[in-house]
């Protein structure tokens, strides 16, 4: 079945500096590709989407390349806040698979003053 | 415009209690989802209605759990008997009608359900 797959955590980085976190995908079908951010006491709310090969998804500073080839979706930032201090989650959601969205167990990023 | 809402945002029960969670869709959503969110994991898919009907149970992880949406509007997910392992998080999200194309769910705050 569909699944998804994205690097542990916790990640630490200071304030300024260059974000990565990777994640493959697995899936039969032709999937819509999402992050998702969890901001501490809040609920899980929609970072960027991409729903075809080769379409960037961007927001806050945040962006994802949805690359078919190599079944990835990685986020990226090239200037970390403390604010962005969250957890971040990988997920796809396929129409063979009826919508529902396949998430990965998160990244949680700690961002340092 | 209202998010969608989920009540009680806790419940605490007893082992055997029967316990039953509440989701307000946002308004005109036609596709609504549960999910089941262990401590530190990412959400695990319970079921989907699109208005009324319920399209997809499998992954209600046994016949103790139960989700309904009679008006295609509010949905009720019952846990009977509830046990330890029951213990999570769970999620309501809804989405617009998309063509065909999987959509933005939107998520609401969750119940934290925990079974002593």
């Amino acid at each position: 079945g569909d699944s998804v797959t994205q690097m542990e955590g916790p990640v630490t980085l200071s304030e300024e500096a260059f974000l990565t976190i990777n994640c493959t995908y697995t899936a039969t079908g032709y999937p819509s590709l999402f992050w998702y951010v969890q901001y501490p006491g809040e609920g899980l709310q929609l970072l960027l989407k991409a729903t075809k090969a080769d379409d960037k998804g961007s927001n806050k500073g945040f962006e994802a390349t949805y690359r078919k080839e190599t079944t990835s979706f990685h986020l990226e930032k090239g200037s970390v806040q403390v604010s962005d201090s969250a957890v971040y989650f990988c997920a796809l959601s396929d129409r063979s698979g009826g919508f529902k969205t396949i998430f990965g167990a998160g990244t949680r990023l700690f961002v340092k003053a | 415009g209202a998010g969608v809402s989920q009540s009680p945002r806790y419940k605490v029960a007893k082992r055997g209690q029967d316990v039953a969670l509440r989701c307000d869709p946002i308004s005109g959503h036609v596709s609504l989802f549960w999910y089941q969110q262990a401590l530190g994991q990412g959400p695990e898919f319970l079921t989907y209605f699109q208005n009324e009907a319920q399209l997809d149970k499998s992954g209600l992880p046994s016949d103790r759990f139960f989700a309904e949406r009679p008006e295609g509007s509010v949905s009720t997910l019952k846990i009977q008997r509830t046990q330890q392992e029951d213990s999570a998080v769970y999620l309501c999200a809804s989405s617009l009608p998309s063509g065909g194309v999987p959509d933005t769910q939107y998520f609401g705050p969750g119940t934290r359900l925990t079974v002593l």
